[in-house]
């Protein structure tokens, strides 16, 4: 199976501020990569597929990049809507992996 | 508007089954394949199944393989998951997902998710 390695695992900052979150395959993926938010209670939501493709709706303050084994997620502006837990999941191979996730609070 | 609801979950016995549903409305469901992810308790997301759009073929995550069946009705547009012989790690809350259409191409990724259902097994 393919391991996907995400950090951190916590994360708090402030509004207006940009943060990054990782994730790595532990085999190359070849860009089979999606991020999705999870708000508290809340089922998740995608966000982001083939490693930088922003998905229908979502704002253009989050971004996508990498390849190989090294993918992250960039949001800009950091917003109080923000506030929720992301999650990669590669879909190059079976099964589908995803990673341990990363929480997200506001300073 | 896409809406996935599943029903079917509680409190069961290990070694015991039980049956979980996905009724979707607001899109084609005969043109979609689907999925099962579940989240234990403060934990991370897993995959679980997955049917294509014509419920010709499926996939399973190893821990389930022989244990679980999804299934599918496209005249209900309703999605199944039957699990049987369940354990205390089968323990989790059990999202049904649809699987993402660019227009173009089918990713295995998932664009919308039910509510969840509380799966606990638990003598």
């Amino acid at each position: 199976d393919i391991q996907m390695t995400q950090s951190p695992a916590s994360l708090s900052a402030s509004l207006g501020e940009t943060v990054t979150i990782e994730c790595r395959a532990s085999e190359d993926i070849y860009n089979g990569l999606a991020w999705y938010q999870q708000k508290p209670g809340k089922s998740p939501q995608l966000l982001i597929y083939n490693a930088n493709s922003l998905h229908t709706g979502v704002p253009s303050r989050f971004s996508g990049s990498g390849s190989g084994t090294q993918y992250s997620l960039k949001i800009n502006s950091l917003q109080s809507e923000d506030v929720a837990s992301y999650f990669c999941q590669q879909y190059y191979d079976y099964p589908f992996t995803f990673g341990s996730g990363t929480k997200l609070e506001i300073k | 508007e896409v809406q996935l609801v599943e029903s079917g979950g509680g409190l069961v016995q290990p070694g015991r089954s039980m049956k979980l549903s996905c009724a979707a409305s607001g899109f084609t469901f005969n043109n979609y394949d689907m999925a099962w992810v579940c989240q234990a308790p403060k934990k991370g997301l897993e995959w679980v199944a997955t049917i294509s759009y014509d419920g010709s073929s499926t996939y399973y995550r190893d821990s389930v393989k022989g244990r679980f069946t999804i299934s599918r009705d496209n005249a209900k547009s309703t999605l199944y998951l039957q699990m049987d012989s369940l354990r205390s790690e089968d323990t989790a809350t059990y999202y049904c997902a649809r699987l993402y259409y660019d227009g173009t191409y089918y990713y295995p990724l998932f664009d919308y998710w039910g509510q969840g259902v509380m799966v606990t097994v638990s003598s």
